[in-house]
């Protein structure tokens, strides 16, 4: 079974500061998708970035952005200009090509200092 | 608006109390499914359903039921609730566009279960 980790338990950035979360995975599939959610304190899953396996180019969402690194089963997220609002729980998922399912690693809560 | 709807937000009730968390969807979603969040162990999947009276279990499925009678809901059901059931649980749901697609999953706003 696929399985994701998220190795930063919590994380800190300076207002306007930039900052990257870490994301691995394992998998022995080919096609498949990962996300990045956004959980704040009000508890909606809110989704921030996607990207397709067979994409090389990294998404981006305005300040959000990812460093996707296939052969290293890699998915970072880099947020710039980091607001207060930006203040959450972050959860990297995959999503596997040939089903639904998805595998969601144990979040990284990000504080935002002013 | 699209969006998953969930009740009760929040329930306190006693060990061995049967409960029923509903969960329905307006977008005509044909994949549904049921997670538990704990700390430390982010979402893990409990049941699933790819369309009506179609379910099967997650990676967490003892201790619950499911039914999958109509397209838009999928109710989550502890026939004995337990202490170890005490959680955050999220419905979601997701179209099913084929293999490649990379649709996301949409989120209830989730409902917090304390079994005492």
């Amino acid at each position: 079974a696929q399985t994701v980790t998220q190795s930063q338990p919590e994380m800190s950035v300076q207002e306007a500061e930039t900052v990257t979360l870490s994301c691995t995975y394992d998998t022995s599939e080919s096609d498949y998708y990962l996300f990045w959610y956004k959980q704040p304190p009000s508890r909606q899953m809110i989704l921030v970035i996607r990207q397709e396996a067979y994409k090389q180019q990294n998404a981006t969402e305005n300040r959000f952005s990812v460093n996707f690194q296939k052969a290293a089963k890699s998915f970072s997220l880099k947020i710039s200009d980091s607001q207060l609002g930006d203040a959450a729980m972050y959860f990297c998922a995959y999503r596997s090509g040939g089903n639904n399912d998805m595998r969601f690693g144990a979040g990284t809560r990000l504080t935002v200092k002013p | 608006e699209a969006q998953v709807t969930q009740n009760p937000r929040y329930l306190i009730t006693v060990t061995g109390k049967k409960l029923t968390v509903t969960c329905s969807q307006n977008m005509n979603h044909e994949y549904m499914s049921w997670y538990r969040q704990d700390p430390g162990l982010g979402l893990r999947q409990i049941y699933y359903s790819m369309n009506v009276e179609v379910t099967d279990k997650g990676d967490v499925p003892e201790g619950y039921k499911v039914s999958r009678k109509e397209k838009r809901n999928f109710p989550l059901i502890l026939e004995s609730p337990s202490p170890n059931q005490t959680s955050l649980y999220f419905c979601a749901s997701s179209p099913w566009t084929g293999r490649y697609s990379n649709q996301p999953q949409h989120f209830g706003d989730g409902t917090r279960l304390s079994i005492l």
